[in-house]
């Protein structure tokens, strides 16, 4: 089965520092989504792509937060300088150009503890 | 946006009972409902979902349904088993995007 992968399952660093998270979707999916999620609350949209181009940041916080797509595939974010409060799990999610109804899929995300 | 409301936010049976958990949205153009399952650690998995077309749908042990009207779907289990304990998620799309509830700690006691 199709999966999207996202890697470092964990990362520990500390505030001020960079960190950044890569996700590679389902293949031929043309839709990428970064997602936060908050111990004990629901994933929140950070950024969409369709293809490379970026289609929805309105909740992202541009003065720390940049996520790429440059080739329409493989997407990377990136946090500079990382704070206390950006520890959560960061969750990439896919679906293709016909509508996330028809098949919308998760990675296991990135756990990011920020101390 | 859209605004998903859940409820409850934990909830505990004895095995092979039912358990429900309920949705609300506040746009009425949301389409697409879907619900997700959250194991520890792990990113969501989609257990059910329904379309705004259709009242009712079943899979197995899982039901979900949709009061277009009143703006709320529910999800149903039934005969609850151990491995159902877990984070249950509902979510509504509009415009091609999903928010999502606030989650449902299900606990099933064996």
């Amino acid at each position: 089965e199709a999966e999207v992968a996202q890697s470092p399952r964990y990362k520990i660093t500390e505030k001020s520092q960079a960190v950044a998270f890569w996700c590679d979707p389902i293949s031929g999916h043309a839709t990428l989504y970064w997602y936060r999620q908050i111990l004990g609350q629901g994933p929140e949209l950070l950024v969409q792509f369709q293809d490379e181009s970026v289609v929805d940041d309105s909740q992202l916080p541009k003065d720390r937060f940049s996520a790429e797509r440059l080739k329409g595939v493989d997407s990377t974010l990136k946090i500079q300088p990382a704070e206390l409060g950006d520890s959560a799990m960061y969750l990439c999610a896919s679906s293709p150009r016909q509508g996330l109804e028809n098949g919308y899929t998760f990675g296991s995300g990135t756990r990011l503890t920020v101390v | 946006g859209e605004n998903v409301e859940q409820h409850p936010s934990t909830l505990s049976v004895q095995e092979g009972d039912s358990a429900v958990i309920k949705c609300t949205y506040s746009d009425s153009a949301s389409n697409y409902f879907p619900w997700y399952k959250q194991e520890l650690g792990k990113g969501p998995q989609l257990i059910i979902d329904i379309r705004s077309n259709v009242g009712e749908k079943k899979d197995q042990r899982i039901a979900v349904t949709l009061n277009k009207t009143a703006k709320h779907f529910s999800l149903h289990i039934t005969e609850t088993q151990p491995e159902d304990s877990a984070v249950y998620f509902c979510a509504a799309s509009i415009y091609g995007n999903l928010f999502f509830g606030t989650g449902t700690r299900l606990t099933v006691i064996p």
